[in-house]
């Protein structure tokens, strides 16, 4: 399976402020997505980073606050502009492996926002 | 938009018992993921299932596919400490590579 870290791990951030996640994967992967999960939570998608275009982004989540970057296979970014305290989440990045018809996460970075 | 509903949303057990959740929806699925999560961590894919009926087994894990192709369960026999956590399925819907739907996930603690 892929391995996958992220930068940073953690973060506390001040309103009104941005903050980017790194995403790197240790080999060349297709699918690249994004997903958010607050406090207690389960997960849900944001976006699907893709190579060389802009980003697919889900219902309810837009590319001024979420722009996301994928200039190669094997990186991404994800930055969460102008915070707010309801932009504290775990922001998840994951591939999908296309030999296994799976889909791996990185360890997540866990923000807060005051 | 799609939903799974996951049961229960937490347990409470005995080391040694036996464990099951399982996920239904009103959507046909073409892939069922189960993943755990520890806190603090990203989720850890436990089992993936592909076919509906399939029954596959991860050590003490067991999950099947539904033949319905809308759920799917997963057990968890002689349960030990180091399993508390959080369980989320995920379903990938036929068309959707990579667009999972999860689960709202069960929390599982093990009293030893």
């Amino acid at each position: 399976s892929a391995v996958i870290s992220q930068k940073p791990s953690r973060d506390i951030c001040q309103r009104g402020t941005s903050l980017t996640i790194q995403c790197q994967v240790d080999s060349q992967v297709t699918m690249m997505f994004w997903y958010r999960q607050q406090p207690g939570q389960s997960l849900t998608l944001i976006a699907t980073a893709n190579q060389g275009s802009e980003a697919t982004y889900e219902s309810g989540f837009v590319i001024d606050k979420f722009p996301i970057s994928r200039p190669n296979l094997t990186f991404s970014t994800l930055t969460v502009s102008n915070m707010s305290p309801e932009d504290s989440s775990i922001y998840l990045c994951s591939v999908w492996d296309i030999s296994t018809d799976t889909q791996y996460f990185g360890p997540g970075t866990r923000l807060t926002v005051l | 938009g799609q939903q799974l509903n996951q049961s229960p949303q937490s347990m409470f057990i005995q080391e040694g018992e036996d464990v099951s959740m399982n996920c239904t929806s009103s959507s046909i699925f073409n892939t069922w993921l189960w993943y755990k999560q520890d806190p603090g961590e990203g989720p850890v894919l436990l089992i993936a299932l592909y076919k509906a009926g399939e029954l596959t087994s991860n050590g003490r894990l067991t999950a099947q596919f539904g033949i319905t192709r809308k759920d799917s369960f997963l057990n968890i026999s002689a349960s030990i400490p180091s399993d508390v956590g959080i369980y989320f399925c995920a379903g990938q819907l036929t068309g959707s590579q990579g667009n999972l739907i999860f689960g709202k996930g069960t929390k599982l603690s093990v009293k030893p």
